[in-house]
């Protein structure tokens, strides 16, 4: 199986800040990969496909990008509700595997 | 707007059979995208444990496929988990989602998920 490796676990930022978390996989997977956000008791809500695709209704202040093994999610000017974990999985290869999560706090 | 809903027991005993439902609003499951469940452990790895397709042929981890059965009931528009001989570590979140035909893998929309113990 291929493993993503997620960084960093925990980050603290400030409102309008830009934050980056990022996900390396274990061989290169073309692009293969989606992002989600989850709040707490919420449904996890997906973010980006295929890498830098932003996923119908997600504001743009997210994007994603990366190619091969080395990919990263970037949110811009920080909001309140962005207040959330994160996850990348990767669907590339069988069967799909996911990152250990960022959990993202306000500072 | 699609909803999914997950139920089942939330307890459920070491080497028995562990049950969940996923019932659908909003989209009927024989429509067109494929079906997941997928689970996140104590401690938040998570896991893609199957899917069963709009068409009903399914696919499941290898990991778990000789423990794994993922069915439907379309006429109730649900789709239903199980997973036998149950240990400790099957303790998680189990939820379930829909799969993008367009791009397989990628799930826009998820239940709140249900929490499962496994313990005597």
């Amino acid at each position: 199986d291929i493993q993503m490796t997620q960084s960093p676990a925990s980050l603290s930022a400030s409102l309008g800040e830009t934050v980056t978390i990022e996900c390396r996989a274990s061989e290169d997977i073309y692009n293969g990969l989606a992002w989600y956000q989850q709040k707490p008791g919420k449904s996890p809500q997906l973010l980006i496909y295929n890498a830098n695709s932003l996923h119908t209704g997600v504001p743009s202040r997210f994007s994603g990008s990366g190619s091969g093994t080395q990919y990263s999610l970037k949110i811009n000017s920080l909001q309140s509700e962005d207040v959330a974990s994160y996850f990348c999985q990767q669907y590339y290869n069988y069967p799909d595997t996911f990152g250990a999560g960022t959990k993202l706090e306000l500072k | 707007e699609i909803q999914l809903q997950e139920s089942g027991p939330g307890l459920v005993k070491p080497s028995q059979s562990l049950s969940l439902t996923c019932s659908v609003t909003g989209y009927t499951i024989t429509s067109g995208y494929d079906w997941s469940w997928i689970r996140k452990f104590p401690g938040n790895k998570m896991e893609w444990m199957g899917y069963i397709s709009y068409s009903g042929s399914t696919n499941y981890n290898p990991s778990l496929k000789s423990r794994i059965s993922i069915t439907r009931d379309t006429s109730k528009n649900q789709f239903f988990l199980q997973l036998n001989s149950v240990t400790t570590e099957d303790t998680a979140t189990y939820y379930c989602a829909r799969v993008l035909r367009r791009v397989p893998g990628v799930m826009d929309a998820w239940g709140q998920g249900a929490s499962v113990t496994v313990s005597s």
